[in-house]
């Protein structure tokens, strides 16, 4: 079946400094890919997504991400994290453009001024 | 105007009662889901429909029932609420061939509390 981990539950960075989340899914072909970003109070926003072409995809708010096919990771990136990116992120896969989606846990992330 | 809409925004019921969950969109969709999310367990789908005519079963959907109104109105249902239904519930809408690639596009959450 498939599954979406994300191995970090909570990160703390600083702002300015660069971002990396990790996401890894569990499917053999390549699956349609997505990130999600939840503020406070909200629902939840699509940052990017990915399912062919050029693996390194770019999104909304600056944020980037890569697929890599050899170890099942499509990781959320940004050079220069703002206070206004604290937030929860999630990681979703699909097998198909018109399955259903599968969620991660989440990532929460903070940011220090 | 929001895309997606859900009422309440916020309830709190008790032990047994039955409560309805409203989600309406202008989107157009087909698809329409309905999500709780828990701290720690992401969002996991309780139910989800493809058309007025096609419900589906998620992940965890003992507990829940749904109705398909029309293409616009997703509602969800707790026959006999309890404690652990306690969540932040999500309703969203899709349309996979119209080149969003099944982007999902949510509500803004109704926090229920079952006391």
């Amino acid at each position: 079946a498939q599954s979406v981990t994300q191995p970090d539950i909570h990160i703390t960075v600083s702002e300015g400094a660069s971002l990396e989340l990790r996401c890894n899914y569990s499917y053999g072909a390549t699956p349609y890919l997505f990130w999600y970003v939840q503020s406070p109070g909200q629902g939840l926003q699509l940052l990017l997504k990915y399912f062919s072409g050029d693996t390194l995809v770019q999104g909304i708010k600056g944020f980037e991400a890569e697929f890599k096919r050899s170890q099942s990771s499509f990781n959320l990136r940004k050079p220069s994290v703002h206070w206004s990116d604290a937030a929860e992120y999630f990681c979703a896969v699909g097998k198909t453009s018109y399955d259903k989606v599968i969620f991660g846990p989440g990532t929460s992330l903070s940011v220090i001024p | 105007d929001a895309d997606v809409t859900q009422t309440p925004r916020n309830r709190i019921t008790k032990t047994g009662k039955r409560i309805m969950l409203e989600c309406s969109q202008t989107k157009g969709h087909d698809r329409m889901y309905w999500y709780r999310q828990d701290p720690g367990l992401g969002l996991r789908l309780i139910y989800y429909s493809f058309d007025v005519k096609d419900i589906n079963k998620g992940e965890i959907s003992d507990g829940y029932s749904v109705s398909r109104q029309a293409q616009a109105k997703f509602s969800l249902s707790l026959e006999s609420a309890i404690p652990n239904q306690t969540a932040l519930y999500f309703c969203a809408t899709s349309d996979p061939f119209g080149g969003a690639y099944n982007e999902q596009f949510f509500g803004p959450g109704t926090r229920l509390t079952v006391l």
